[in-house]
């Protein structure tokens, strides 16, 4: 049973232009949300995070937007670059203080010079 | 600044055997968690150890035991090993009381392969 569900495994988007990497769960005790990036032979890397009280949060070219009554959530990267070519994974906990992150399996990211 | 290290990066072992994987936490960093990735798979939550106790578990079976030292490096000891326990196990550290979701540093993990 996934609770975190990233359903595109791959995606390829030209340089410059949007990347938009999207995010479902079904538990609806989540309240906070992370986006990870990884490389080959590296450990995930955090990138941008979001509480349930909030729509959006933004950080340079990196937005996620959640939707709580949707149980969604995306990342967009605009615009993309070749060095964001990696795998992200959506993350997703339940509760303050607890160190369980549920991760979903990721979407690797190809961007195109 | 040294990151989260792990090792070994990478270890084979047969069917039955025990292994210990090991990993030093981000300098200041006094908390630990393992994580288990399976191939095509993200990353699943195994234990988190802080204080040299273990605080929080994930749904792994008493063969996943782990260990916190003084000095807050950290142990995952893996008895019994079975075929589906192949996989990239990673280490994730953090200073507890901080807001640690966005201050989880991850090492680069220990790649297991059992025959």
């Amino acid at each position: 049973d996934q609770q975190v569900k990233q359903n595109s495994p791959s995606l390829s988007v030209q340089e410059g232009r949007i990347s938009i990497l999207n995010c479902d769960y079904t538990n609806s005790m989540f309240d906070y949300f992370l986006w990870y990036k990884k490389y080959p032979a590296e450990g995930p890397t955090f990138l941008i995070s979001i509480s349930s009280i909030k729509d959006k949060n933004e950080d340079g070219r990196f937005t996620v937007f959640l939707n709580k009554s949707a149980k969604h959530l995306s990342l967009h990267i605009v615009p993309s670059q070749p060095g964001d070519s990696a795998v992200y994974f959506c993350a997703a906990i339940t509760g303050a203080g607890s160190y369980q992150l549920t991760f979903g399996k990721g979407t690797k990211l190809s961007v195109i010079p | 600044d040294a990151g989260v290290t792990q090792s070994p990066t990478h270890l084979i072992k047969t069917r039955g055997q025990q292994v210990t994987l090991r990993c030093s936490p981000k300098s200041g960093h006094d908390t630990v968690s393992w994580y288990q990735q399976a191939l095509g798979q993200g990353p699943q939550f195994i234990f988190q150890y802080y204080e040299e106790e273990e605080r929080q578990r994930g749904n792994f079976p008493d063969r996943f035991s782990g260990h916190q030292f003084p000095n807050y490096s950290s142990e995952l000891n893996v008895n019994a090993l079975l075929l589906g326990d192949s996989a990239l196990y990673l280490c994730a550290s953090s200073l507890y009381g901080t807001d640690y979701r966005r201050e989880l540093f991850f090492g680069e993990g220990s790649r297991l392969t059992v025959l």
